[in-house]
């Protein structure tokens, strides 16, 4: 379905420790693909976006990996700091152009 | 080059008022996407325009709401007679190519009903 959940998953990372948020999409005919920031009070911020005929992106610190046999989207964020903390969300084009936005993951710093 | 504006940043109705929100896209981008999000929730897709045209909008009540984006001027999302259940974060987005660009981030209009 489209963003439901009423609660966000959480993953609590080391500061310095690498993240790995993941998400699965449903529409094996999506293309392109997003990874969103949103910090508190804030409207999303992009981070790293990927196309279906891709595999992998890097961009700085982060990655982003597309399985398109499972239906699979990660982002890695390396040597996380605590300005990583957010919830993250992916999101997916599907049609021509609607934007689709999954559940979304919060991710927490420990000192 | 600004960002996406959108405004009010807050706005309180009484139930049965009518709620306007404005969203003007970055310079040069004529596109634009409304989004609703609950506390603890994600984003979900309301409409799709492009000027003077509704692209798609499938996400948005079929009462209530409506939506515009004229020649000239912001995109405007109007709730009339606004009920509690209204309440949320309204984002709009915009992009220079829909679909095919990253979406741009307002900072959203917090609506609270009465």
């Amino acid at each position: 379905g489209e963003s439901v959940g009423l609660h966000l998953p959480t993953l609590s990372v080391q500061e310095g420790d690498n993240s790995i948020i993941n998400c699965a999409y449903s529409n094996s005919a999506s293309d392109y693909f997003i990874w969103y920031k949103q910090e508190s009070g804030k409207g999303p911020q992009f981070i790293i976006d990927i196309r279906s005929n891709m595999d992998k992106r890097q961009g700085q610190r982060v990655t982003v990996l597309l399985n398109k046999t499972v239906k699979h989207l990660s982002l890695q964020i390396a040597a996380t700091q605590p300005g990583d903390s957010a919830v993250y969300f992916c999101a997916e084009k599907r049609g021509a152009s609607k934007i689709i936005f999954g559940s979304g993951t919060r991710l927490s710093i420990r000192p | 080059n600004a960002g996406v504006m959108q405004n009010p940043r807050h706005l309180v109705r009484r139930r049965g008022q009518e709620a306007r929100l404005r969203c003007s896209p970055m310079k040069g981008h004529s596109h634009v996407y409304w989004y609703r999000q609950l506390p603890e929730e994600g984003l979900k897709f309301m409409v799709y325009l492009q000027k003077e045209n509704i692209i798609d909008e499938s996400g948005m009540p079929k009462e209530r709401f409506s939506a515009e984006f004229p020649k000239e001027g912001p995109s405007i999302l109007r709730i009339q007679q606004v009920v509690r259940g209204d309440s949320a974060a309204y984002f709009c987005a915009s992009s220079l190519d829909g679909g095919k660009e990253k979406l741009f981030f307002g900072s959203g209009t917090q609506l609270s009903v009465l």
